[in-house]
């Protein structure tokens, strides 16, 4: 196992509210990474951590932000909820070298209704 | 135009086939190509890994990189019904932020 957990791993909320995703590793990374994954357009890079308070966008990121206050955690915020961002949220983490590939998280579930 | 582009499938197959996963891409920086199996309602595990150009073999397992042809395959021998996954394969070029680039993933299905 890449020492990954997330959590929650399911959640189901109502539009308007905020919720956070709490990504947690135990292998001292330095870069961390947040992705959802959708039918037809597989894993999308929300944001992404290369260091303690060391954050940026990623490809789809309006509606998220993120917090690094710790090199093991790594924080996903939707500040208000709504129904397109129902989805699974992976956390990956990556070794610090050229090429490095990814380690993924088992997913959190939102269901925002 | 995708940087990568995936078939989706479904592909369905009978135990003991030989399948065969497909990409193609368009950025000729890409030196790094990897392949993941994701299980439902899991995340996405790696499988191989290939640097630049070549064949890649672990165990039942076969990775390719036609750098020319801008092409990397990933071929099961002897597939079984735990094989039965989605396959994503992934990219990276040696520059800037080294963004992992997927694929959308292909489902493989494999009947006893």
């Amino acid at each position: 196992d890449a020492g990954i957990t997330q959590s929650p791993r399911h959640k189901v909320t109502e539009t308007g509210t905020p919720v956070t995703l709490r990504c947690h590793q135990t292998e001292n990374h330095r870069y961390m990474y947040w992705y959802r994954q959708d039918p037809g357009h597989g894993l999308r890079l929300i944001h992404y951590s290369y260091g303690v308070k060391d954050t940026d966008k990623g490809e789809v990121s309006d509606g998220y932000s993120v917090s690094r206050s710790k090199t093991e955690d790594f924080l996903l915020t939707l500040e208000s909820a709504t129904s397109s961002q129902t989805s699974v949220y992976f956390c990956a983490i990556r070794p610090d070298r050229v090429g490095g590939e990814l380690f993924f998280g088992e997913g959190s579930r939102l269901t925002v209704l | 135009q995708k940087e990568v582009e995936q078939d989706p499938g479904p592909l369905s197959v009978p135990e003991g086939a030989i399948v065969s996963l497909n990409c193609t891409y368009s950025n000729s920086a890409f030196q790094y190509f990897m392949w993941y199996r994701q299980y439902s309602r899991k995340g996405p595990e790696l499988l191989m890994y290939t640097y630049s150009s070549g064949n890649k073999e672990d165990g039942r397992f076969t990775a390719q990189v036609d750098k020319s042809s801008k092409y990397i395959s990933l071929f099961i021998r002897d597939s079984q019904p735990s094989d039965s996954a989605t396959y994503l394969c992934a990219m990276s070029a040696p520059t800037g932020f080294q963004k992992l680039v997927f694929g959308t993933g292909t489902r493989l299905l494999v009947s006893p």
